[in-house]
């Protein structure tokens, strides 16, 4: 199957820093990302959906300037958490699928935040 | 997107078959029905996906009956390393994907 990889893996900040988190297909063009959050013990949340070069779709009661995401490439999408708080500690989980990998979403490993 | 039912947990022992049926009643025509693999703190990974009759592959089998409203995935000799949490999806190939609760599953020796 197609490889997504994230960077970090897992990361600390402060209350009020900034996170980005990346995303990137290594074997193949993702047309399209996902970004999904997860609490523990609970199921994939979806937070939005981009497509290269486009903004980002966001669900609902996803704030979009709160997480800020990019797809600028074919290859890589960054999820930004701006002004993070301790409430927004979770495992972030990207997703890619592309042309040519059309069957279906593959996902990076995740990424644990942690907001002191 | 359709809504997907699943057991919330299932018990087995290693060595035995497991079958674990999702019902997705309100399927669309386009949609694909796909299920992941999810162990703690790792990104889900893909079992197998399949759009009508049986799909099968390396690790897995699917099984879809004709009106597609349901589908059952069956593991064949569950080991240890199978206790995981399953997730059934149905939606567009590559496209948007709603995750349901998933099925625990919890193999013992």
């Amino acid at each position: 199957g197609a490889v997504v990889s994230q960077h970090p893996s897992r990361v600390i900040c402060k209350s009020g820093t900034s996170v980005k988190i990346e995303c990137r297909s290594l074997d193949f063009q993702a047309t399209t990302m996902f970004w999904y959050r997860q609490f523990p013990k609970k199921s994939l949340m979806l937070m939005a959906t981009s497509n290269e070069g486009s903004k980002a779709t966001y669900e609902q009661g996803v704030e979009k300037d709160k997480f800020l995401i990019n797809h600028a490439s074919l290859t890589l999408s960054t999820l930004t958490v701006t002004s993070a708080h301790p409430e927004d500690s979770s495992f972030y989980i990207c997703s890619a699928s592309g042309p040519g990998i059309t069957d279906t979403q593959y996902f990076g490993p995740g990424t644990r935040l942690t907001v002191l | 997107l359709a809504k997907t039912t699943q057991p919330i947990s299932m018990d087995s022992y290693e060595g035995q078959e497991v079958n674990i049926t999702c019902s997705h009643n309100n399927i669309a025509t386009n949609d694909y029905i796909t299920w992941y693999q999810q162990f703690p703190s790792q990104g889900p990974r893909f079992i197998i996906q399949g759009y009508k009759t049986k799909v099968t592959n390396e690790v897995a089998s699917l099984f879809i009956p004709a009106d597609r409203k349901s589908s059952t995935l069956s593991l064949p000799r569950v080991s240890l390393s199978d206790t995981a949490v399953y997730y059934c999806l149905v939606g567009p190939q590559g496209g948007k994907l709603i995750f349901g609760q998933g099925t625990e599953l919890s193999v013992k020796p």
